[in-house]
């Protein structure tokens, strides 16, 4: 159990599709992040949310829509993908910014294959 | 631009072997230093951490890594490694006050019964 919750763990999805993924901390922290991770490529940063306010966002397409509703829950609505896009995507959280704390808490990563 | 470098994609060694993993980056001032480990079909955990003080951090399963300012090295080490901790190991750096956690490539090891 990592405090951090991923849904679905794993996601088959044509091109033309809309779907989503979630993410859900349960650790009280008040920034969520999005990172891709794909083979022999350092995590990408996608997204980083502190306090409900998009804080980066790393020249992602838009073809990724990240949604923040509250300190707890962080979504990435995805639509049109590219066979590029299939990669495990990482959600994780923290409490602050670098200063004293800045560790990262990561959930087991949604497997996303788009066909 | 700002980046974390791990020197060795794939490291194989035999159980009590001793381990060291590079990590260079580059960002200026003021950083913060993390090492993660992933291993097979798990997800990402910390393995320990620097912020500032002694510049040698212990961190959990008898790992350590040193932080030389000069040379913006953060390496990690284990006097004698076993079978269990065939993972990935993921540098990672971000600036003080800052979200923005950047991260190496990632250093597959695996050790040998």
């Amino acid at each position: 159990e990592t405090g951090v919750t991923q849904t679905p763990r794993h996601l088959v999805m044509g091109m033309t599709n809309k779907k989503s993924l979630k993410c859900e901390q349960h650790l009280g922290h008040n920034a969520m992040y999005w990172y891709k991770q794909s083979a022999k490529k350092p995590l990408e940063l996608m997204f980083v949310y502190s306090l409900e306010e998009r804080v980066e966002n790393n020249s992602v397409p838009s073809r990724f829509s990240p949604e923040c509703p509250n300190s707890s829950h962080l979504f990435l609505h995805l639509h049109t993908l590219q066979p590029e896009d299939s990669a495990l995507y990482l959600c994780a959280s923290s409490q602050g910014g670098g200063g004293a704390h800045g560790e990262l808490f990561f959930g087991e990563g949604s497997r996303l294959t788009v066909l | 631009a700002q980046s974390v470098s791990q020197h060795n994609h794939h490291v194989i060694l035999s159980e009590a072997a001793s381990l060291e993993l590079g990590c260079n980056y580059s960002y200026g001032g003021t950083v913060n230093l993390f090492w993660y480990v992933q291993y097979p079909g798990q997800h990402l955990q910390l393995l320990l951490k620097y912020f500032s003080g002694d510049p040698l951090v212990k961190g959990i399963k008898g790992f350590e890594a040193e932080f030389i300012k000069s040379k913006f090295s953060f390496n990690l080490r284990k006097p004698s490694v076993q079978w269990s901790d065939t993972a990935e190991y993921f540098c990672a750096v971000n600036r003080y006050n800052n979200n923005d956690m950047r991260f190496g490539a990632g250093t597959r090891l695996t050790v040998k019964p």
